[in-house]
């Protein structure tokens, strides 16, 4: 069993759109994150929510709306996609906060063209 | 504040001979710090972690890295390289507490540093 599991993995669309993508833990993880690794590979945290609160907020694009139904879900949607959004997507969950034992998932590729 | 640097962006290495990959870190608080590797289109996997208990920690694969607090580096090293080591691998901090005693989680993450392996 997959324990973060995000969807879709690639996803190849235009400028312009709005798209999603999901992400679900099965861990009972409190604390659930999203990370975005560029095209140099640099990593940074976008969000991160506690028991479907926001926790953190890098200083993230308006466009950009982490939505968390239930703390075993934290879905990033994107608005009005532009080129600069091409990047790998991580979501990670944890125990509350713990950044001591954090669990990422497969990634998911975005290609805006 | 945190961050990290990783001294190296490529590192290039014959199979059988030792691996050092190099990393130093910034801290406000006591640190727990991290190396992830990621391979090729794959996601990223935890090799090792250093959360204040030994300071030479053992990862997976043969991995390990040594916390020096007075040098404030955390280099990951191998006896002996794989041909599947070849990988992208991340230096990763995250203070245990921020300014008002709470720690939210955050990773910081290096640049990276691409191991390449010859045959």
């Amino acid at each position: 069993d997959t324990a973060v599991s995000q969807t879709p993995k690639y996803l190849v669309t235009q400028m312009g759109n709005d798209k999603s993508i999901k992400c679900e833990q099965n861990l009972g993880h409190d604390t659930m994150y999203w990370y975005k690794q560029d095209s140099k590979k640099f990593l940074k945290i976008m969000f991160s929510y506690n028991n479907k609160e926001l926790i953190i907020n890098e200083t993230v694009p308006n466009r950009f709306s982490p939505k968390s139904p239930d703390k075993a879900h934290l879905n990033l949607h994107i608005n009005s996609l532009e080129l600069g959004d091409s990047a790998v997507y991580f979501c990670a969950s944890s125990p509350w906060a713990s950044a001591n034992t954090i669990y990422f998932g497969e990634g998911s590729w975005l290609t805006v063209v | 504040a945190q961050s990290v640097t990783q001294l190296d962006s490529h590192v290039s290495v014959s199979e059988g001979t030792p691996v050092l990959l190099r990393c130093n870190y910034s801290s406000s608080y006591s640190p727990s710090l991290f190396w992830y590797v990621q391979h090729p289109n794959k996601g990223l996997q935890l090799l090792l972690k250093y959360t204040s208990a030994a300071t030479l920690v053992k990862g997976i694969n043969g991995f390990e890295a040594e916390f020096k607090k007075s040098e404030t580096s955390f280099h990951l090293t191998k006896p002996s390289a794989h041909m599947s080591d070849a990988a992208e691998y991340f230096c990763v901090v995250s203070d245990k507490k921020d300014a008002g005693g709470t720690s939210y989680g955050k990773l910081t993450f290096g640049q990276g540093t691409i191991l390449t392996v010859h045959p």
